[in-house]
């Protein structure tokens, strides 16, 4: 069974870095493109950034570009999200999920307030 | 950006009947392969989005066949047969031909 599970999701004040982590199991982690979508209370989902297989290669909206880092760790079956210089406006469930979307995690709550 | 735009439903839907979900995308997602990449979601109250269909018309494993997705190269519908209560929820289209992926705005499903 296809397993992501997220975690790290906290509260942090504005300004501040966390990073999340998405551990995979029940596929073969290393042969998938991964993503990170996120939904502000109450809204819409919104796609935040992927990654190729190998870690080559990533992809961002614009609104997280220079501040927000994906990456992967192949050995260990784990995505990543550094997040840096977090707004108000990051606050959110990040979920993961395969970049085909055909898979997703449970959820991460990160609030960013004073 | 790829801007996808989706209309509402004349909520709530009696049981049983058939309702269908529009998309319009501000790009054609026709691909020159003769793919369209379009995906529908279905995210059930407070749990994760479910993938539905993906290249516009292809169910993905284990979805109810009470689903079709059509369309052109810029507009989709969604049509959902006989609706049931486990499909009450927000349905999301989503564009993966190009980077940002996008998402429509949602349209909530509710039964009569």
């Amino acid at each position: 069974e296809v397993q992501l599970v997220e975690s790290g999701g906290v509260l942090v004040q504005p300004g501040r870095s966390m990073k999340l982590s998405c551990a995979a199991s029940g596929f073969t982690f290393s042969s998938f493109p991964m993503a990170w979508v996120r939904q502000a209370p109450t809204k819409g989902l919104e796609w935040v950034a992927t990654i190729s297989t190998s870690g080559g290669c990533t992809y961002y909206r614009d609104s997280v570009k220079g501040r927000f880092t994906i990456s992967r760790n192949n050995a260990k079956s784990t995505l990543y999200l550094q997040m840096d210089s977090l707004r108000s406006e990051d606050t959110a469930t990040y979920y993961c999920a395969t970049a085909g979307f055909s898979y997703w995690g449970q959820g991460t709550l990160v609030t960013v307030s004073s | 950006d790829i801007v996808m735009t989706q209309g509402a439903l004349p909520n709530p839907v009696p049981s049983g009947e058939s309702a269908s979900i529009t998309c319009q995308s501000s790009k054609s997602l026709l691909h020159s392969n003769g793919k369209t990449y379009l995906n529908w979601y279905l995210q059930r109250p407070g749990q994760s989005p479910q993938l539905l269909i993906y290249w516009m018309s292809t169910r993905a494993s284990g979805v109810s066949d009470r689903f079709s997705g059509s369309g052109s190269g810029t507009d989709f519908t969604l049509k959902i047969s006989s609706v049931e209560a486990e499909d009450v929820g927000v349905y999301y289209c989503q564009q993966f031909l190009e980077y940002p992926r996008t998402f429509g705005g949602g349209t909530k499903l509710e039964l009569k």
